[in-house]
């Protein structure tokens, strides 16, 4: 089944805990993107990547970090967790950045105490 | 920066009416559209994706018009049913791979 997967679906951690958040999809897909939505504030860009050690900043990046060693993975790093990123996490891919429809993951819920 | 707003923010109707669900963005530099679905708790499903150089796209009971020049963007139901209530998100992409996304309106179709 095409799919894009994140672990861990939920996750409650504490402040300054190094985590990473795995996302991966099985669509051979070049681009592949991360989002966080929070109430109020919608879903905001953090990071996305066109393709294999291709990755740039999207609208909200501070405090993460990704990395795309392989075309099917794209993992968000958190360093230094903090409790302002506490939200909804989603992974999304699409084949290439012109034939831009976007396939989400399921969502990660984080928890920063 | 792009802005994208959606109005109304909910809306509420009854089975088999038809709606409009409309999606502005302030610059109209943009590769594509892509409007989503999104139920509670859960991710978002693609509905329909327009290319900056088409009009409209269509799927089932769904249209999508997109009128870049003026920077809007409708999403037609028609005879709406319970199982449509969601949330529905229009979002905007740059040629960048960069992407905006609207706050989106909530839909409640009642029996």
């Amino acid at each position: 089944e095409a799919q894009v997967t994140q672990n861990p679906r939920y996750l409650i951690t504490v402040t300054g805990k190094k985590l990473t958040v795995t996302c991966s999809q099985n669509m051979n897909h070049e681009y592949m993107s991360w989002y966080r939505q929070d109430p109020g504030l919608g879903l905001r860009q953090i990071y996305y990547s066109m393709n294999v050690e291709v990755t740039d900043k999207g609208d909200v990046p501070e405090g993460y970090k990704v990395s795309r060693k392989e075309k099917r993975n794209f993992p968000l790093i958190l360093e230094s967790p903090s409790p302002n990123q506490t939200s909804l996490y989603f992974c999304a891919s699409s084949f290439t950045r012109s034939y831009n429809e976007q396939f989400f993951g399921p969502g990660t819920r984080l928890t920063v105490l | 920066k792009q802005e994208v707003t959606q109005i109304p923010a909910a809306l509420s109707v009854p089975e088999g009416e038809n709606l409009v669900l409309n999606c502005s963005f302030t610059d109209s530099a943009i590769y594509n559209l892509q409007w989503f679905r999104q139920d509670p708790g859960k991710g978002l499903t693609s509905l329909l994706l327009i290319q900056s150089s088409q009009r409209e796209q269509t799927s089932g009971r769904l249209n999508a018009s997109l009128d870049k020049s003026s920077g809007r963007s409708t999403l037609y139901i028609a005879a709406s049913q319970p199982g449509d209530s969601a949330t529905y998100l229009c979002a905007v992409y740059t040629n960048a791979g960069k992407s905006t996304f609207g706050d989106g309106t909530t839909l409640t179709v009642k029996p």
